[in-house]
């Protein structure tokens, strides 16, 4: 099975900073990967896919990178509704498996 | 809009079965692969099950092979998912989502407790 190893597991920022977590796979996985942000009670929605395509609707202050075994999620400049817990995806082979997950906090 | 509802969730007894359904509206969901997703409350997001658009090809992880059935209607745009032999490590709540490179659209799941 391909390990996702994403960090950092939680964070604390402020309205405005400029954020970014990292997602590390066992083994490479092309571009084979998406970021997905939960709020709680919530189902999770997907927010860029195949590594750096942003979901439509998504605001651009989202951004993904990466290939190969790192991958990264940024966001430019953090705002209110972005508090939240962020997962990566690997579907380049099964099982699919997601990274530990992300929880934005409010510093 | 794309709506995904699942339902089934309940308190079962270990070694029981429940079978969850998954209701799909807004999109064709005979054009689309499918998934099951679970989540412990307060955990991470675990991958259990993918079935291809007509129902001929189905994966399952380790964790579930065997116990869980995947199923579909696409004549009724419904998804199931059967778990038999439950265990205490599969309460959860149980997502359904679409898509073949990854989930696009989820649901927002219904809770499996496995208790005694």
């Amino acid at each position: 099975d391909i390990q996702m190893t994403q960090s950092p597991s939680s964070l604390s920022a402020s309205v405005g900073d400029r954020v970014t977590i990292t997602c590390r796979a066992s083994q490479g996985i092309r571009n084979d990967l998406n970021w997905y942000q939960q709020k709680p009670g919530k189902a999770p929605k997907r927010l860029i896919y195949t590594v750096s395509t942003l979901q439509s609707g998504v605001p651009s202050r989202f951004s993904g990178s990466g290939s190969g075994t790192e991958f990264t999620l940024t966001i430019s400049s953090l705002q209110p509704e972005d508090f939240a817990t962020y997962y990566c995806l690997q579907f380049n082979s099964y099982p699919w498996t997601f990274g530990q997950g992300t929880k934005v906090e409010i510093k | 809009e794309v709506q995904l509802v699942e339902s089934g969730g309940g308190l079962v007894q270990p070694g029981g079965s429940l079978r969850l359904s998954c209701a799909a509206s807004g999109f064709t969901s005979a054009n689309y692969w499918m998934h099951w997703v679970r989540q412990v409350p307060g955990k991470g997001l675990v991958w259990v099950s993918r079935i291809n658009n007509d129902g001929s090809d189905i994966v399952y992880a380790d964790s579930v092979k065997g116990r869980f059935t995947v199923s579909r209607d696409n004549t009724k745009n419904t998804l199931y998912l059967q778990m038999n032999s439950l265990r205490a490590e599969d309460t959860a709540v149980y997502h359904c989502a679409r898509g073949s490179r990854g989930p696009d659209y989820w649901g927002q799941g219904t809770l499996v407790t496995v208790a005694s």
